[in-house]
């Protein structure tokens, strides 16, 4: 199954900036997928990303707060943009080919004061 | 609308005890259905996966069932170890919609005493 390096792993950010996850695959997909996972939650899907073409956004999820960039087949960034504490979560990255199990990277704990 | 629910947010079991969980699902059809394990600040494992098809599938001392009719999974770990601890999500990935993206439950969080 491949392998996901996230980063980072972690960020205490001042309200108002904006912080770029990256994620790296150690091989080519089609799809990336980008989760949060709010305090004590499950996750939830924020957008599916593929390369050459515009992300996907779930309901509630808009690209100007959340741009991702796709730009080959083994890498993607989520940027969570002019934050609040409200955005304070864990975000994945994660890859999968449907009938089998999904990759998950470990995840980017995001605090914003 | 389309709800995953699993029916306990924590279970509390002795070790050598088996496990139970359970995973219901409503306005779904899914194509297969997703077990996965979460441990405090990583991101979730994949475990084992069973097809609409299948009615079970075991994996070492996992073992996963899938109704259909019932619209209900059930993920049973035997013999288990406090290493075990964990939370565990079901997940669900709809069938015929083009969408390859899981939907997760809320987990059961599993404390296994030693």
């Amino acid at each position: 199954s491949a392998v996901i390096s996230q980063k980072p792993s972690r960020d205490i950010c001042q309200r108002g900036t904006s912080l770029t996850i990256q994620c790296q695959v150690d091989s080519q997909v089609t799809m990336m997928f980008w989760y949060r996972q709010q305090p004590g939650q499950s996750l939830t899907l924020i957008a599916t990303a593929n390369q050459g073409s515009e992300a996907t956004y779930e309901s509630g999820f808009v690209i100007d707060k959340f741009p991702i960039s796709r730009p080959n087949l083994t890498f993607s960034t989520l940027t969570v943009s002019n934050m609040s504490p409200e955005d304070s979560s864990i975000y994945l990255c994660s890859v999968g080919t449907g009938n089998h199990g999904y990759t998950f990277g470990s995840g980017t704990r995001l605090t914003v004061v | 609308s389309q709800k995953i629910e699993q029916n306990s947010e924590a279970l509390n079991i002795q070790e050598g005890k088996t496990a139970t969980l359970t995973c219901n699902y409503t306005n779904y059809s899914p194509a297969y259905l997703q077990w996965y394990r979460q441990d405090p600040g990583r991101g979730p494992v994949f475990l084992l996966l069973i097809r609409e098809n299948e009615k079970e599938k075991r994996k070492e001392r996992l073992k996963v069932t899938f109704d259909t009719t019932l619209k209900q999974s059930l993920f049973h770990i035997t013999a288990s170890q406090p290493a075990d601890s964990a939370t565990y999500l079901c997940a669900l990935a709809a069938m015929g919609t083009g969408r390859r993206a899981l939907t997760f439950g809320s987990g059961t969080r599993l404390q296994v005493q030693p």
